[in-house]
């Protein structure tokens, strides 16, 4: 089964608006990676997240990582058109690293 | 190249013909990925390569499936005897380090599978 599973599926948000997804997991990880996918295009690497960290930013993205809860969520502030698309959490297993595991996604609809 | 290179971006098949993909990664990534995408879906695991081995098949669907790198850099995905459930996008991505911690995975754009 899929390693990570984010949540909720789809959101719809206006332009401006906070959107925040959330992933959970269920073994033990090195790190946890955040993708965005554009339709019909392949997928963008947004950030990094190590098991030792609790928060990290990147420009408009914040995400966290809450080891003892297998979770981690990403926030995108100020949200704009351009921030439509697919968002994917990837985990690596402690046990086999490179198997990194994707979810099914949450899909973000940015209304202008 | 400035970046992973996938082709044919688009292949439509009949059932039972074979079919290859290639994937021609960033210059200098030692690692190799091949990951399928259904409708909708997240992504599959398919195949890992740390320079020309694939210590990992496990994720292939069946034996229909074998994937080859060559040189430390082409990769060549096989599907024969293709079958409607086949159809998808097939993603390559290559990375710097593969391994026991896996950074970030630069991603193609993909080949879309289809299979009348």
């Amino acid at each position: 089964s899929q390693q990570g599973e984010e949540d909720p599926q789809a959101l719809s948000i206006q332009e401006g608006e906070n959107a925040t997804m959330n992933c959970s997991y269920k073994t033990s990880i090195n790190n946890l990676q955040w993708y965005r996918q554009n339709s019909g295009r392949g997928l963008v690497h947004l950030i990094l997240i190590r098991s030792n960290e609790r928060e990290k930013h990147s420009g408009r993205l914040r995400v966290t990582l809450d080891t003892s809860k297998k979770s981690s969520s990403l926030l995108i502030t100020a949200s704009r058109a351009a921030d439509t698309a697919s968002y994917f959490c990837a985990t690596g297993r402690r046990s086999n690293d490179y198997k990194l595991s994707f979810g099914a996604g949450t899909t973000v609809t940015v209304r202008a | 190249g400035a970046g992973v290179s996938q082709s044919p971006s688009n292949k439509v098949t009949e059932k039972g013909k074979d079919v290859e993909l290639r994937c021609d990664p960033i210059s200098g990534h030692t690692a190799l990925y091949w990951y399928r995408q259904s409708l909708g879906q997240g992504l599959e695991f398919l195949i890992y390569f740390q320079g020309n081995s694939a210590p990992d098949k496990s994720g292939l669907p069946s034996d229909r499936f074998s994937a080859e790198r060559t040189g430390g850099s082409v990769s060549t995905l096989t599907i024969q005897r293709t079958q409607q459930e086949d159809s998808a996008v097939y993603l390559c991505a290559s990375s710097l380090e593969g391994g026991r911690v896996t950074g970030e995975l630069f991603f193609g754009e993909g080949s879309r599978l289809t299979v009348l």
